[in-house]
């Protein structure tokens, strides 16, 4: 099955780390895209960073940029955020979504996982 | 950054009427829009992209169309499990950005 599995969320005090996880099954993660959405209790959707196949290119929000960094392992059809110096509005279900090309030019969230909650709190 | 304004806020409707969303954008995203629903404690599904285009296993109910910066969102009769929030999405232009979303309520 073509899935899409988060883990790693939990409680952390703000000013805290947090790192986690993705992992793909059914499908080559090497060949896509990944990114991290994220979604604050009760609100909508919001973009979070991304990354190339190869890892050589990420790109940031500017509300997480010099915190958060994006990495994946291809080898293990692993995707990962690593969270620090988190904030009570980092708290959120973060959903790892796969990236794909639909029509030329027209790159489009195509699989989500289930997501996983951070929650930022002392 | 483009900011995406959907409207209604709200929508309520009884099942087998038409639904129709706007979104509008801050300057042009072309044809890179996308549309997605969410249910209560599941994540978004992909339902239409490069404004009119559904996805792979999209009920013709839904559809879409527009470019530039207006787009509409059609659900021609609606199911019960339409009943959701939807939200637009651009791939324009960096940072992507998501509309804050329509909660289409059973009336």
């Amino acid at each position: 099955e073509v899935q899409l599995v988060e883990s790693g969320g939990g409680l952390v005090q703000p000013g805290g780390s947090l790192r986690v996880s993705c992992a793909a099954s059914g499908f080559a993660l090497s060949t896509y895209w990944m990114n991290w959405v994220r979604q604050a209790p009760g609100k909508g959707l919001e973009w979070v960073a991304n990354i190339k196949p190869d890892g050589s290119e990420k790109h940031y929000v500017d509300s997480v940029k010099g915190r958060f960094t994006i990495s994946r392992d291809n080898a293990k059809n692993s995707l990962f955020l690593q969270m620090n110096s988190l904030r009570a509005e980092d708290t959120a279900v973060y959903y790892c979504a796969r990236d794909d090309q639909l029509a030329p030019g027209g790159w489009y969230f195509d699989l989500w996982g289930r997501g996983t909650l951070v929650t930022v709190s002392s | 950054e483009i900011v995406l304004t959907q409207s209604p806020a709200t929508l309520s409707l009884s099942p087998g009427e038409r639904a129709t969303l706007s979104c509008r954008a801050s300057r042009s995203v072309a044809s890179y829009l996308a549309w997605y629903q969410q249910k209560p404690g599941q994540a978004p599904r992909l339902l239409i992209y490069d404004a009119s285009n559904r996805a792979t296993g999209i009920p013709a109910r839904f559809s879409g169309s527009g470019s530039g910066t207006d787009f509409t969102f059609t659900i021609s009769s609606l199911e019960p499990e339409d009943f959701a929030v939807y939200y637009c999405l651009q791939r324009s232009d960096w940072p992507i950005t998501f509309g804050q979303g329509t909660r289409l309520d059973i009336k």
